[in-house]
């Protein structure tokens, strides 16, 4: 149980396009996932709590216009980067919050591999 | 400082040796603790989760809390190849924030 899934796994686009990446939770109802980002052996850095039904809580830092985030049911978010440019050029992974009575778990999507040339 | 703290290796140990990875914290609320593992290009797995003080053993896995010193372990023992990969320890309140640790890369050589 606890599976999260994410799409697509590994994503090529041009400098100015815009890239959607979707994260599901497979057999759990997620209110909350997260959305993160991580540079090669760098740790997590987490971008935006999405919450579904609700606009997102973005971090310090994270531009709002450029990763719009939509949680639009409770077991998909979707994270849309746009008009991406090389420096957005990394490994993008979610997680999904499940919330069984008190205690709150987060399980990780497989990662999205983004390279914008 | 960090909430949470974390050595991040490398790690490099022989095959069969008896691991040790540590993280310490500064929030004497948190209550629940995770150990995840991530091989190079996944996503990160949840390995154990404990509530509060005390141990807690799953195969060749065993996860401690000294919540009275704030510091938390994870040791693997008879570690094999297939457990080099970067260990992150994570904890919570008991809410959906939870902090992380930047994560120990270990290599286990053949």
């Amino acid at each position: 149980g606890a599976v999260v899934s994410q799409h697509p796994s590994r994503v090529i686009c041009k400098s100015g396009t815009s890239v959607k990446i979707e994260c599901r939770s497979l057999d759990f109802q997620a209110t909350t996932m997260f959305w993160y980002r991580q540079f090669p052996k760098q740790s997590l850095m987490l971008m935006a709590t999405s919450n579904e039904g609700s606009k997102a809580t973005y971090e310090q830092g994270v531009e709002k216009d450029k990763f719009l985030i939509n949680h639009a049911s409770l077991t998909l978010s979707t994270l849309t980067v746009t008009s991406a440019h090389p420096e957005d050029s990394s490994f993008y992974i979610c997680s999904a919050n499940l919330a069984a009575g008190s205690t709150d778990t987060q399980y990780f999507g497989p990662g999205t591999r983004l390279t914008v040339l | 400082q960090k909430e949470v703290e974390q050595d991040p290796g490398p790690l490099s140990v022989p095959e069969g040796a008896i691991v040790s990875l540590n993280c310490t914290y500064s929030n004497s609320a948190f209550q629940y603790f995770m150990w995840y593992r991530q091989y190079s290009r996944k996503g990160p797995e949840l390995l154990m989760y404990t509530y509060s003080s005390g141990n807690k053993e799953d195969g060749r896995f065993t996860a401690q809390v000294d919540k009275s010193s704030k510091y938390i372990s994870l040791f693997i023992r008879d570690s094999q190849p297939s457990d080099s990969a970067t260990y992150l320890c994570a904890m919570n309140t008991g809410g959906f924030k939870t902090i992380f640790g930047a994560g120990t890369r270990l290599f286990v050589k053949a």
